[in-house]
């Protein structure tokens, strides 16, 4: 059981275009949803927590018009890359939680790789 | 802010011996303390946690130690295998569904066979 997954594994854009990354979580319904991203050989670096239903909380220093987090149920939230530059190339993770007292433990998904040409 | 500090950021080790990771954490209200492993390409496995209401906590070939007074925590990997290579973090948290995880610099752990 809690099995995150994430689409697409890999994507390759060209730079002014926008990807969009979708987090799942297969067996549960995660109340709370979270968003990292991790450079080569760095840790995890959060961006963003995202709950059901209301706007996501950005981490400061993140740009919150260029990484669209939409969490529209209980088991779907996706983050878009808006206007993609080369910098923006990095592992993107998403993690998230069944809470409601059941289970408070992140369970995290398999990443994704973004490459921006 | 809350910080997580990690030692040490490489670690090699023969097959068999056992190999210690070493956190300490700056939050006084921390009181979930899980690590990850991470292979390459892949996202952060949940490999075991502890509680601040627990000392210590095993699971086989694994465990982990909590001194809160220090603030310190630790993880033992005892007769280690070529699989267990890999990219270790510890983290600490506020145990709630929307509690942020402060992550360590991360570990990379190297089985020499």
């Amino acid at each position: 059981g809690a099995v995150v997954s994430q689409h697409p594994s890999r994507v390759i854009c060209k730079s002014g275009t926008s990807v969009k990354i979708e987090c799942r979580s297969l067996d549960f319904q995660a109340t709370t949803m979270f968003w990292y991203r991790q450079f080569p050989k760095q840790s995890l670096m959060l961006m963003a927590t995202s709950n059901e239903g209301s706007k996501a909380t950005y981490e400061q220093g993140v740009e919150k018009d260029k990484f669209l987090i939409n969490h529209a149920s209980l088991t779907l939230s996706t983050l878009t890359v808006t206007s993609a530059h080369p910098e923006d190339s990095s592992f993107y993770i998403c993690s998230a939680v069944p809470g409601l007292g059941v289970d408070d433990t992140q369970y995290f998904g398999p990443g994704t790789r973004l490459t921006v040409l | 802010g809350e910080n997580v500090e990690q030692h040490p950021s490489t670690l090699s080790v023969q097959e068999g011996d056992s190999a210690v990771i070493k956190c300490t954490y700056s939050d006084s209200a921390s009181n979930y303390f899980p690590w990850y492993k991470q292979e390459l390409g892949k996202g952060p496995q949940l490999i075991i946690d502890i509680r601040s209401n627990v000392g210590e906590k095993k699971d086989q070939r694994i465990a982990v130690t909590l001194n809160k007074t220090a603030k310190h925590f630790s993880l033992h990997i005892t007769e280690t295998q070529p699989e267990d290579s890999a990219v270790y973090f510890c983290a600490a948290s506020r145990l709630s569904s929307a509690s942020k995880i402060i992550f360590g610099s991360g570990t990379r752990l190297s089985i020499r066979p």
